[in-house]
């Protein structure tokens, strides 16, 4: 299976701050890397898909990058709704796996 | 507007199958995959696997030998069943669609809100 690694698991940052949240695969997944975002009590939110392309209805200020192992989520500048739970996930090959989640909070 | 609903019992007894289905609404089930993945504290999110349309499935092999997935279309629903349950199969479960095609990569577009299944006598 191939281990997908989230760097950091929490994260305190003020509304207003750029952030980036990391994500390492355990061996080359081109570029089929996908980042979620959930609250509390919902299902995960499509946010990037191909790790650069913005899911439809998705504000501008998420942005991915990344190919191959290493792979950045940012967000330009926090709004007070992106308090949440971030995930990667690979579908390069199945089984399909995810990360363990970085947890965004409020400072 | 895609809408997923899962639908089946919160509370499966020990050794016994637990059976989910989900329902697929404001689109079509066909030339899509079609994943359940669950959820719960101590083993984060895990892809459970996926069916197309046409019938064909995938599963994670770590639940392979308890595990099938089926796909009615008349219905625009399909299923899951896991066998021999233990506590350790007490999560949330969703369901969700993987997007192909057109520059898509099997990424989860649209999910289900999720349903607790807990494993207990």
């Amino acid at each position: 299976d191939i281990q997908m690694t989230q760097s950091p698991s929490s994260l305190s940052a003020s509304v207003g701050d750029r952030v980036t949240i990391t994500c390492r695969a355990s061996q080359s997944i081109s570029f089929y890397l996908n980042w979620y975002q959930q609250t509390a009590g919902k299902a995960p939110k499509l946010l990037i898909y191909a790790a650069s392309s913005l899911q439809s209805g998705v504000p501008s200020r998420f942005s991915g990058s990344g190919s191959g192992t290493d792979f950045t989520l940012t967000i330009s500048s926090l709004q007070p709704e992106d308090f949440a739970t971030y995930y990667c996930h690979q579908s390069y090959s199945t089984p399909y796996t995810f990360g363990q989640g970085t947890k965004l909070e409020i400072k | 507007q895609v809408q997923l609903q899962e639908s089946g019992p919160g509370l499966v007894k020990p050794s016994e199958t637990l059976s989910l289905t989900c329902t697929v609404s404001g689109g079509s089930i066909t030339n899509y995959y079609w994943s359940w993945i669950r959820q719960s504290p101590g083993k984060g999110l895990e892809w459970i696997g996926y069916i197309y349309y046409s019938g064909s499935t995938n599963y994670n092999p770590s639940l392979k030998s308890r595990v099938t997935i089926s796909v009615d279309t008349s219905k625009n629903q399909f299923s899951l069943k896991l066998s021999s349950v233990t506590a350790a199969d007490t999560a949330v479960y969703s369901c969700a669609r993987g997007a192909v095609g057109s520059g898509r990569y099997y990424e989860f577009d649209y999910w289900g809100q999720g349903t607790l299944v807990t494993v207990s006598s």
